[in-house]
């Protein structure tokens, strides 16, 4: 599976958009990007996922670039229960392989 | 519907000794996998079975084990802990086979060694 590179942190105000960038510049042409996010003691959740169309769901947009070695994660109104740390994945789907998390970003959401 | 369960949530044990942690999947759902989390890193995978056989293994000595049974539920066991074996460990089911399918994860058990 490709690596994935993530800012450790950042800060958003509650009620603006939460732009969380995902960097895949390895990832073949196979593989999807996966986001999860974990909110503090509990198991990750997922949010959204696509291999090269951007998708929207009722969580988050997701925009991967033309050549797809990078990708944005939008929640398009943060929100406090926003609060949490982000995971980006790439992975082949329909295969015993695993989710090859990395350190995330942990999003704060501020008033 | 319930979602993915594991039991126990918290557990203390004591170096050397041997735990049990069960997860009972999504009804529906063949595939379960188990993943560690220590304290301020992301989850690690352990293992993947489907349809009780396993399908993957991640780097983990051979003191972890798994197994799935029939009706899809799954038991990790860890024997001779190790302080460092503390962590969060999570379930995560799906459907499984070939598609493309998501995966949900349980709140998952705590596991202390003291």
């Amino acid at each position: 599976d490709a690596k994935t590179t993530q800012p450790p942190s950042m800060d958003c105000a509650e009620g603006r958009a939460a732009n969380l960038p995902c960097n895949h510049s390895t990832i073949s042409g196979n593989e999807y990007v996966y986001w999860y996010r974990q909110i503090h003691s509990q198991g990750p959740q997922y949010i959204i996922h696509g291999l090269k169309n951007n998708e929207t769901n009722e969580m988050a947009s997701l925009i991967i670039t033309e050549d797809r070695k990078s990708s944005t994660l939008i929640l398009p109104h943060a929100t406090l229960r926003d609060t949490a740390v982000y995971y980006c994945i790439v992975r082949v789907p329909g295969t015993a392989s695993k989710l090859t998390f990395g350190t995330g970003t942990r999003l704060q959401v501020t008033l | 519907d319930a979602g993915v369960t594991q039991s126990p949530t918290h557990l203390i044990k004591t170096r050397g000794q041997q735990v049990t942690l069960r997860c009972s999947p999504i009804s529906g759902h063949k595939s379960v996998s188990w993943y560690q989390q220590v304290l301020g890193q992301g989850p690690q995978f352990i293992f993947q079975y489907y349809e009780k056989e396993e399908r993957g293994r991640g780097n983990f000595p051979d003191r972890f084990s798994a197994r799935q049974f029939p009706n899809y539920s799954s038991e990790l066991n860890v024997n001779a802990l190790l302080l460092g074996d503390s962590a969060l460990y999570l379930c995560a089911s799906s459907l499984g086979g070939t598609g493309n399918y998501g995966y949900t994860f349980g709140s998952g058990t705590r596991l202390t060694v003291v």
